[in-house]
């Protein structure tokens, strides 16, 4: 198993720029979601989904987009890229939350927006 | 608005000694975690809490949960320089959503 995978590792960006950051699973999670962390901040909630075809948002959604057209794959499209959104991302899976489910996390995106 | 609290927010031990982190949060929530980080790495699960009295140790930590209080410690004893790292704690909210602490940086010195 590879478990939560993430490319690219690390990304800069100019100002208005746009650009996917991929998350891929092979656990058969039904849950992925997609992190920002900031210093002194801890990890944001940016978007999660429940299962193929369902997303949500959390508590930091504006500036970006997510999909989930299969199990397996979330990714995460930052529309119009700016420099408060240079951070690092990470997405994760698990079973169903609400039933004491860890997420296990990806390895992380770096994002540097100049 | 589910909200999670750590304190302290950064923690310089010396190695030997004993310390307790605490997590604070606002909802009845009964589903706890706490999780590692390196710098530079990603999250790691070290625990998970699914109920009020839960108490769960692995090496030097523990962590426990009281779900009346809404408060969940991890406590390390004689603290060694490997345990060096942030420690997150999180909570399940109602939204299928799980909220995160700020985290807890903590330094083991010799």
């Amino acid at each position: 198993n590879a478990g939560v995978t993430q490319t690219p590792k690390f990304q800069v960006l100019k100002t208005g720029q746009s650009m996917t950051l991929q998350c891929a699973q092979d656990m058969n999670h039904e849950y992925m979601s997609w992190y920002r962390q900031d210093p002194g901040m801890g990890l944001r909630l940016i978007h999660y989904s429940v299962g193929a075809g369902i997303t949500d948002q959390g508590e930091v959604p504006n500036g970006y987009n997510v999909s989930r057209s299969t199990t397996e794959d979330f990714p995460l499209r930052l529309l119009s890229a700016a420099p408060s959104q240079t951070s690092v991302y990470f997405c994760a899976s698990s079973y169903l939350l609400g039933r004491g489910n860890e997420q296990f996390f990806g390895p992380g995106t770096r994002l540097t927006v100049l | 608005e589910l909200k999670v609290e750590q304190n302290p927010l950064f923690l310089s031990m010396q190695e030997g000694k004993n310390y307790t982190i605490y997590c604070n949060y606002s909802t009845t929530s009964d589903r706890l975690y706490w999780y590692r980080q390196d710098p530079g790495k990603s999250l790691e699960s070290l625990f998970v809490l699914l109920s009020n009295g839960a108490v769960k140790q692995e090496g030097r930590l523990m962590a426990s949960l009281d779900t009346k209080a809404r408060l969940s410690t991890l406590h390390i004893t004689a603290a060694v320089h490997d345990l060096s790292a942030t420690y997150f704690c999180a909570v399940d909210g109602d939204l299928n959503d799980m909220r995160f602490g700020a985290g807890t940086r903590l330094t083991v010195k010799p």
